[in-house]
């Protein structure tokens, strides 16, 4: 089955402890990135990688990094998590930048006290 | 610059018909989407349009205007399943970041 997982789903972690959120598309998509999601502001663009070893910035990416290491899996590093990066996190693919849809991971529902 | 405006909120009874607007100023456009949300879940794809006109798919429909910044989506005969977010999102023309979304439209159908 075609997806784009993610994991954890819950997470509940204290300010300066450091986290990863993995994302893996079984799809072979070359682009990929991370969304995060709070009330009232919409969905924003974290990072992006257009394909293997090549990512870029988005809207909000301060606090976070990525990587690209292999084609399936774009994970979303927080260094040092503080509680305004408590929200929620949705992973996407797309089989590139320029086709018409991005497929969404189930979402990551993370909490920073 | 860019910004996309969506109504917050709309509400409807099954059955009926409903339409949600959306307008967008972009540096560059290149394709609009719908995507619906249910609450706590993963938005899913609904519709893209790239040229002016009207797109259908079932009882969804999506509208574009490029020239006046305009999209519309239709949901007709309205189930109470309908009931949730509705986000437009707009592709620029530039590399970069791919999709820039509005705030979404929550809607409540009503029985």
């Amino acid at each position: 089955e075609a997806q784009v997982t993610q994991n954890p789903r819950y997470l509940i972690t204290v300010t300066g402890k450091k986290l990863t959120v993995t994302c893996s598309q079984n799809m072979n998509h070359e682009y990929m990135s991370w969304y995060r999601q709070d009330p009232g502001l919409g969905l924003r663009q974290i990072y992006y990688s257009m394909n293997v070893e090549v990512t870029d910035k988005g809207d909000v990416p301060e606090g976070y990094k990525v990587s690209r290491k292999e084609k399936r899996n774009f994970p979303l590093i927080l260094e040092s998590p503080s509680p305004n990066q408590t929200s929620l996190y949705f992973c996407a693919s797309s089989l590139s930048l320029h086709t018409d849809t991005q497929y969404f991971g189930p979402g990551t529902r993370l909490t920073v006290l | 610059g860019q910004n996309i405006d969506q109504p917050t909120e709309m509400t409807a009874t099954e059955g009926a018909i409903v339409q949600i607007n959306c307008t967008y100023q972009t540096s560059g456009f290149n394709g609009l989407f719908w995507y619906q949300q249910h609450a706590g879940e993963a938005p899913t794809f609904l519709s893209y349009n790239v040229l002016d006109g009207l797109e259908e798919k079932g009882r969804f429909s999506s509208f574009l205007s490029r020239s006046k910044g305009y999209s519309y989506l239709l949901l007709k005969e309205l189930q109470m399943k309908d009931s949730a977010s509705y986000l437009c999102a707009v592709r620029e023309e530039v590399a970069g970041t791919a999709l820039i979304f509005g705030k979404g439209t929550t809607l409540s159908v009503s029985s």
